[in-house]
């Protein structure tokens, strides 16, 4: 999960095992959440998302798990390669129209061959 | 595929000094951002414009100034760069039709 303090959490899975990467979110109006992934020494790349009225959102090997009742997101990497290792973080719009972002302090995922 | 240029990789700057942190899109976005990156704080929202000379306060605007002369270009301005402003700086633009944010590089600055 996210963390509040200076040490990123971290995952460490082997090659070809599932992924999965979870966010608490802070704001019950909130109505768009995203993933990001940010490899090291790039910018942020979306990854996927989700709108509230949705559940469930499947990309290519990517899932986002939305749970409105508890404010958790959670992203699951299917058959994780070692181009996967990077830091993932959530986003959530409690913006609006205005595209204003709050995200998460991000989760490093490092995959083992 | 939408470029976002930033125009320093790294710099090191003194404490007083005024920088200048540029930022180039290609996709005609009306929307613009500036995030700083703090380990332990994720991304905080610094300034954002959704159109040509218009900008709004983010989360954390304090000690930064903004300009959006042309749509292209967003400039994060450090009037009196102090040490705690040594973070990482991302500009990113939004597909409004996507709803995609696009991130830049980021700039490294160092304060001493």
């Amino acid at each position: 999960g996210e963390s509040v303090g200076l040490h990123l959490p971290t995952l460490s899975v082997q090659e070809g095992d599932n992924s999965i990467i979870n966010c608490a979110y802070s704001n019950s109006a909130s109505d768009y959440f995203i993933w990001y992934k940010q490899e090291s020494g790039k910018g942020p790349q979306f990854i996927i998302d989700i709108r509230s009225n949705m559940d469930k959102r499947q990309g290519q090997r990517v899932t986002v798990l939305l749970n409105k009742t508890v404010k958790h997101l959670s992203l699951q990497i299917a058959a994780t390669q070692p181009g996967d290792s990077a830091v993932y973080f959530c986003a959530e719009n409690s913006g609006g129209s205005n595209y204003k972002l709050t995200f998460g302090k991000g989760t490093l995922l490092t995959v083992n061959p | 595929d939408v470029k976002v240029t930033q125009s320093s990789r790294y710099l090191v700057k003194r404490t007083g000094e005024k920088v200048f942190l540029e930022c180039v899109q290609d996709m005609d976005h009306e929307n613009m951002f500036w995030y700083r990156q703090d380990p332990g704080l994720g991304l905080r929202l610094i300034y954002f414009s959704y159109d040509v000379k218009m900008k709004e306060k983010g989360d954390i605007p304090e000690g930064y100034s903004v300009s959006r002369e042309k749509k292209e270009r967003f400039s994060l301005i450090l009037e009196s760069a102090s040490t705690n402003q040594t973070s990482m700086y991302l500009c990113a633009t939004l597909d409004r039709l996507l709803d995609e944010q696009y991130f830049g590089p980021g700039t490294r600055l160092t304060v001493t």
